[in-house]
């Protein structure tokens, strides 16, 4: 069964500062990753989608990495920004498919101006 | 394009109650999921269509939870005879097949009394 684990739980950084993110999971046999970004009381905006064949993805400021082989993801925020706080979720599927997501509990980020 | 709306934003109900849940997946995704968010449980699977295929409920916590697909589109999430647990926020989200990337809606939050 897969299972997802996201540290820190919580992140409090100053503006302009890089960060790093980190995701691990149990079953390397997975067909992709994805990492999301939720504020309060909204859904879900996913951000990156890494296909099991990639080792990175890039959009904007955000890099995310994949290495199967020690069943870890981190996504890369650079530059931080005060509009970059939410709570940020990866997600991997079940091993029997790719259509049940398995979900981290999440990392609350807060940048402060 | 529009993308995943979900109704109603917000469902009070009192314990012992059935509500409905709809969701209006992004035109043309024949995947729809549904998931719930709840404190201290994160983010959990409950539901997967695909198409005409049967569905696939292995993540509906009990029989009072059933969930339907009318013409390959919107779908409804059914729980019978509420319960303060089943306090949460349902999400669903759509993809396209074979794509793996799941387009979240802004979520019902159901409080039951």
């Amino acid at each position: 069964k897969q299972e997802v684990t996201q540290i820190p739980a919580a992140l409090s950084v100053p503006e302009g500062e890089n960060l790093v993110l980190n995701c691990s999971f149990t079953d390397s046999a997975i067909y992709n990753l994805q990492w999301f970004r939720q504020d309060p009381g909204k859904g879900l905006t996913s951000l990156l989608l890494i296909q099991s064949s990639q080792r990175e993805q890039t959009s904007g400021r955000l890099n995310a990495s994949l290495d199967k082989s020690s069943g870890r993801s981190t996504l890369y925020i650079a530059a931080s920004q005060p509009g970059d706080s939410a709570t940020y979720l990866c997600a991997a599927p079940e091993n029997t498919g790719f259509q049940k997501l398995v979900f981290g509990t999440g990392t609350r980020l807060l940048v402060s101006p | 394009g529009a993308g995943v709306s979900q109704s109603p934003s917000n469902k009070v109900t009192e314990k012992g109650k059935d509500v409905e849940l709809r969701c209006d997946p992004i035109s043309g995704h024949t995947a729809l999921y549904w998931y719930r968010q709840s404190l201290g449980q994160g983010l959990e699977f409950l539901i997967y269509f695909q198409g005409n295929s049967a569905p696939d409920k292995s993540g509906l916590p009990s029989d009072r939870f059933s969930a339907e697909r009318t013409g390959g589109s919107v779908s409804t999430l059914t729980i019978q005879r509420t319960q303060q647990e089943d306090s949460a926020v349902y999400l669903c989200a759509s993809s396209l097949a074979g794509t793996g990337k799941q387009f979240f809606g802004p979520g019902t939050r159901l409080t039951v009394l």
